[in-house]
This record gives structure tokens, C-alpha cells and sequence, in this order.
């Protein structure tokens, strides 16, 4: 499964959007592009995932580049309980279904 | 909202001990997992158990763990002997579908090994 690369941490202001970017240059053609977030100890939890185009759900919108080499979370109205750790992950068909995390990053809705 | 549930929700043990860990997947999932995440680090990936069988471990997952699916809805994670350094949370996950499908994560479980 290809690398992402994460900032450590963001600021947001309540009530504002936040934009956390992911970098993942050596993904391949059948890789998804999954968030996932923590909210402190808590189980992670899924946010949404993309192949190539950009999705939309009740929690987030994902926007993936055209090339698929960077992607974007956004969470369109920040509120303070959005403050956890978010996991841009890319996972391919044809493994285990694992998910591997890496460090992610801190964001910090701030009032 | 079907979810993954997780128990106990905090075990304290001795060294030497051994302790299980239940999960009970959402019922139509086929892929299940178990996690662990050592307070402040980050999430590591253990075992992945399918159609009954362990289809992928890693290099963590020694002869200390083993994992089961005794009946039709219970996933544990066995440790043998527990060591100081297997205090963390553990956590059990699943899914339907392994290619395109969201992997469901329970809310842990708390081991502390004194």
C-alpha cells in the first residue's frame, strides 16, 4: 500500500472549514484513499474514502487530485468536537482489508 | 447503527497472566482484525482472521498472541503471558467487503499489565 504524508497538526477556528491535506505521490491505479479520525482513546472511526472522484457525505467531503497524488478532508463547519486526530490512509484491493495509520494529524478546533 | 462492541472495557492484570479480550463483530462482516495502540503512539495493526483462519499477522503478533472465533459472533485476542510492555488499548475491527468496504473499529479495550 503506497505512503501518505500528513502535516503533524492544524489549527481551525469553530464554526469555519477545516482542510487537512494528504500527500500520497506512489499511489497505483486500484488504491483507495480512506480518512479515518480518533478522538482521543476512542476506537477510530470512518470518515469517507475515494478512488477518484470527489465524495461527499454527511460528515466530510474528500477531494482527490486529478493525477490521485494528494487528496483533501474537508469538514465544511469545524465544531470544537471535531478536534481528534485524522488518518489519510490508502489501502488496495487484493490484501488483507488491513488498514495501516500512520501518525495522522492533530487538528485543533479552536473556539 | 450496527457496531463493533468490545469487553472489557479495562482489565488490569499481573505479569505472567494471561488475558482475553472479546469482540463481537457487526454480524454480516467476514474480515475481522485486532489492533493495539500503546498510549501515545500511534495504531498498530496485529492479525487479520478470515474464514476461520489467520490470513495475515504482524511482526508484534509473536507466539504470546493467538486469536479464535469460538462460536458464530465472538472474535477474542488471547495473551499468553502478559509482559509490562503489552499495557495498551486494543482494539477489534471488521468488515464486509476487504477491497472497497470501511473497516468498523469497537471502542477498545483497556490492558494494563502491573
Amino acid at each position: 500500500d503506497a505512503k501518505t504524508t500528513q502535516p503533524t497538526s492544524m489549527d481551525c477556528a469553530e464554526g469555519r472549514a477545516a482542510n487537512l491535506p494528504c500527500n500520497h505521490s506512489t499511489i497505483s491505479g486500484n488504491e483507495y484513499v480512506y480518512w479515518y479520525r480518533q478522538i482521543h482513546s476512542q476506537g477510530p472511526q470512518y470518515i469517507i474514502h475515494g478512488l477518484k472522484n470527489n465524495e461527499t457525505n454527511e460528515m466530510a467531503s474528500l477531494i482527490i487530485t486529478e493525477d490521485r497524488k494528494s487528496s483533501t478532508l474537508i469538514l465544511p463547519h469545524a465544531t470544537l468536537r471535531d478536534t481528534a486526530v485524522y488518518y489519510c490512509i490508502v489501502r488496495g484491493s487484493g490484501n488483507t482489508g488491513k488498514l495501516i495509520f500512520g501518525q495522522g494529524t492533530t487538528l485543533q478546533v479552536k473556539p | 447503527e450496527p457496531e463493533v462492541t468490545q469487553t472489557p472495557s479495562h482489565q488490569v492484570t499481573q505479569m505472567g497472566q494471561e488475558v482475553i479480550l472479546r469482540c463481537v463483530p457487526i454480524s454480516n462482516h467476514l474480515y475481522f482484525y485486532w489492533y493495539r495502540q500503546i498510549l501515545g503512539q500511534k495504531v498498530e495493526f496485529l492479525v487479520s482472521f478470515y474464514n476461520n483462519e489467520i490470513s495475515e499477522k504482524s511482526e508484534i503478533f509473536d507466539d504470546q498472541f493467538s486469536v479464535e472465533r469460538p462460536d458464530g459472533s465472538n472474535f477474542t485476542l488471547k495473551i499468553r503471558s502478559t509482559k509490562l510492555e503489552d499495557s495498551a488499548m486494543y482494539f477489534c475491527a471488521s468488515i464486509r467487503d476487504r477491497d472497497t468496504g470501511e473497516l468498523f473499529f469497537g471502542e477498545g479495550s483497556r490492558l494494563t499489565v502491573l
